[in-house]
């Protein structure tokens, strides 16, 4: 099983729709959670931090539900720039000397208008 | 000023070749990777050095060998290539030694990337 799991999509919404994203993850020990964006032939970028009581960055909101291991993206009100791959990102190991970020292979969102 | 750079940004090169890709960050972070981004798009760590020491070395071929000069630099070498090293080769940085940095922040940031095609 992949330490990090998301449904690769594509996920094709017109401009205004709310869309969602989902992840997994398969090590219970894991302490903390991102989500990344990449855009086509560029370097991934941290969108945001996932927290245990969920969290919102404007029309972004992130939730974690540790006892599924699962984890989630909702974007509401999408819009013609949100258009990118959804990476959602797992460290395993945040208090040892030599962690790293885990990806999954990521999540194609496009939006049309 | 670009935060992470990374050159060449394109290499095209026969089997059998070797080749280096250099790295560098201007930041001020202690820790530097290395991520193999393949055709199927999926990230993954290849190498990880904090203040020149090598801290994560995942299982890759023997042909890759990092070197880290220092903190601010990160090189990839890769001998005798193969055309399943096609892939783009991504640099990044984190504050902290990938400890408090990653996680506090979870903030890598990376390179625009360098990708490579063996022929």
């Amino acid at each position: 099983r992949k330490e990090v799991e998301q449904d690769p999509g594509p996920f094709n919404v017109p401009e205004g729709a709310t869309v969602a994203f989902n992840c997994t993850y398969s090590n219970s020990a894991s302490q903390s959670f991102f989500w990344y964006r990449q855009d086509c032939r560029k370097e991934p970028k941290l969108l945001m931090s996932v927290y245990s009581s969920g969290n919102e960055d404007g029309r972004f909101t992130a939730q974690l539900n540790r006892a599924s291991q699962y984890i989630s993206l909702l974007i509401r009100d999408s819009k013609l720039s949100d258009s990118a791959t959804y990476l959602c990102v797992v460290n395993n190991t945040p208090h040892q000397a030599g962690t790293a970020l885990i990806f999954g292979k990521g999540t194609t969102l496009s939006v049309s208008s | 000023d670009t935060a992470v750079s990374q050159t060449p940004k394109y290499l095209v090169t026969q089997m059998g070749n070797d080749k280096s890709i250099k790295c560098e960050q201007n930041l001020g972070h202690d820790t530097m990777y290395w991520y193999k981004q393949d055709s199927k798009k999926f990230l993954k760590i290849m190498f990880s050095y904090n203040n020149k020491e090598l801290i994560i070395n995942e299982t890759v071929p023997n042909r890759f060998s990092p070197k880290s000069p220092d903190k601010a630099h990160l090189n990839l070498h890769i001998n005798s290539l193969e055309l399943g090293d096609s892939a783009v080769y991504f640099c990044a940085s984190s504050q902290a030694g990938g400890l408090a940095g990653l996680r506090n922040t979870g903030e890598l940031f990376f390179g625009e990337g360098s990708r490579l095609t063996v022929l």
